[in-house]
């Protein structure tokens, strides 16, 4: 049973554009989402998070919105780069009980960055 | 400093070998992780310790045997594996595990291959 999806496994965009990443997720109790991006053959890197109490968060080109009501994220890269190319996992997780620990993984969507 | 550091790199293993996996970590995080991924899919939970116990195993075969030596330290004992282990392994840590809307920092992984 997936609770967080990614139903993009792709998305190319050009240089210098906006690239946007999305995230569903099923799980009213999930509190926390973050955003990972994980070259080939490495360790996933943390990129920013948000809080459920938040509805944005913005670290540099990095944005991510959240909207709980439609159980909704996304992460905004402006402006992209061809560095950025590489797979972007959304995470989530909720506080306490016997979900403490766990991180609920979507499948990931491979960004290309093309000059 | 949010830095996991993890070895070997890479591991090549017949089914009847030893051999272990090390993670180690020096930001003073007590929670500490073990991830299997395989290509094209999220990271797969193994196993947590918080505080040097274990406190989740993901119902993971006994061919598998973690360790937690000391708060920076985490061990993955590898026994008998099977051909379907080969995947990369990651190592992650937070800072408390018990603490509200943690971040998990990940090491680069352990690509092991078995034979």
């Amino acid at each position: 049973d997936q609770q967080v999806k990614q139903n993009s496994p792709s998305l190319s965009v050009q240089e210098g554009r906006i690239s946007i990443l999305n995230c569903d997720y099923t799980n009213s109790m999930f509190d926390y989402f973050l955003w990972y991006k994980k070259y080939p053959a490495e360790g996933p890197t943390f990129l920013i998070s948000i809080s459920s109490i938040k509805d944005k968060n913005e670290d540099g080109r990095f944005t991510v919105f959240l909207n709980k009501s439609a159980k909704h994220l996304s992460l905004h890269i402006v402006p992209s780069q061809p560095g950025d190319s590489a797979v972007y996992f959304c995470a989530a997780s909720q506080d306490r009980g016997s979900t403490l620990g766990r991180l609920y993984f979507g499948r990931g969507t491979q960004l290309t960055v093309w000059p | 400093d949010t830095e996991v550091t993890q070895t070997p790199k890479h591991l090549v293993m017949g089914m009847t070998n030893k051999k272990s996996l090390k993670c180690e970590q020096h930001m003073g995080h007590r929670a500490m992780y073990w991830y299997k991924q395989k290509a094209k899919k999220p990271p797969e939970l193994m196993f947590v310790y918080s505080y040097e116990k274990l406190s989740i195993n993901e119902s993971v075969p006994s061919r598998f045997s973690p360790e937690c030596p000391n708060s920076s330290l985490l061990n993955l004992h590898l026994h008998a594996l099977q051909p379907e282990d080969s995947a990369l392994y990651l190592c992650a840590s937070s800072p408390n595990n018990r603490a509200y809307q943690e971040t998990q920092y990940f090491g680069p992984g352990t690509r092991l291959l078995v034979l």
